[in-house]
């Protein structure tokens, strides 16, 4: 069963602590991306990685880091320095360069800190 | 200043009627069209998609409308059905920019009503 997993779905933390939310994917894509949702905001991308050992910063990547060692594993971190990490992330995977342009998401992680 | 926009914050339609979302995106060079229904607390779905080279793309209930020279695309659905009552996303894509970054509006929140 092909598809996109995160956990926890749900997650609490501490002010001043550094969190890591997990994506993994059994679907062979190559790409993979992570967005954070805010209330009545649209989706907006903190960082993508289009290869193996390769990731770039998207438009909200400040507080944020990535690693990407494996091709169906796209870990992110919530560090400290995130102003605002109270957010639903989620992280999506494709497969462009088959011409897979559609972003295939996971299930999201709430993330709560206070 | 906003890429892609969804001025319609909320829709609300009756079952079995048409439901017609609308999109409005402010670079010409934008070159793939997207779909996403999602859910609260879960990751959006995939719905449709429409390249450049087409102005009508149909799947099932669902229709996708490009217009290029307004820069405007609009979904619709028929009939619409209590199920579909979720958050709309469009999302675009300027596939020749080598990131395949989708860029999304805010969201339109369509409540069918039985």
């Amino acid at each position: 069963d092909g598809g996109i997993t995160q956990s926890p779905k749900y997650l609490f933390r501490k002010e001043g602590q550094n969190v890591t939310l997990s994506c993994e994917q059994n679907l062979n894509h190559d790409a993979m991306y992570w967005y954070r949702q805010d209330p009545g905001q649209g989706l907006r991308l903190i960082y993508y990685s289009q290869i193996v050992n390769d990731f770039q910063k998207g438009d909200i990547a400040e507080g944020y880091s990535v690693s990407r060692e494996k091709k169906e594993s796209f870990p992110l971190t919530v560090t400290s320095a995130q102003k605002n990490p109270t957010a639903f992330y989620l992280c999506a995977s494709s497969s462009p360069g088959t011409g897979g342009y559609e972003q295939y998401f996971g299930p999201g992680t709430r993330l709560t800190v206070t | 200043d906003q890429q892609v926009k969804q001025n319609s914050p909320s829709l609300s339609v009756q079952e079995g009627r048409i439901s017609i979302l609308n999109c409005d995106y402010t670079n010409s060079m934008f070159d793939y069209f997207l779909w996403y229904k999602k859910y609260p607390a879960e990751g959006p779905t995939f719905l449709i998609s429409i390249s450049s080279i087409k102005d009508k793309n149909e799947d099932g209930r669902f229709t996708v409308f490009l217009n290029k020279s307004a820069k405007h695309l609009s979904l619709h659905i028929v009939p619409s059905q209590p199920g579909d009552s979720a958050v709309y996303f469009c999302a675009v894509l300027y596939s020749g920019a080598g990131s395949y970054q989708l860029t999304f509006g805010k969201g339109t929140k369509l409540s069918v009503i039985p």
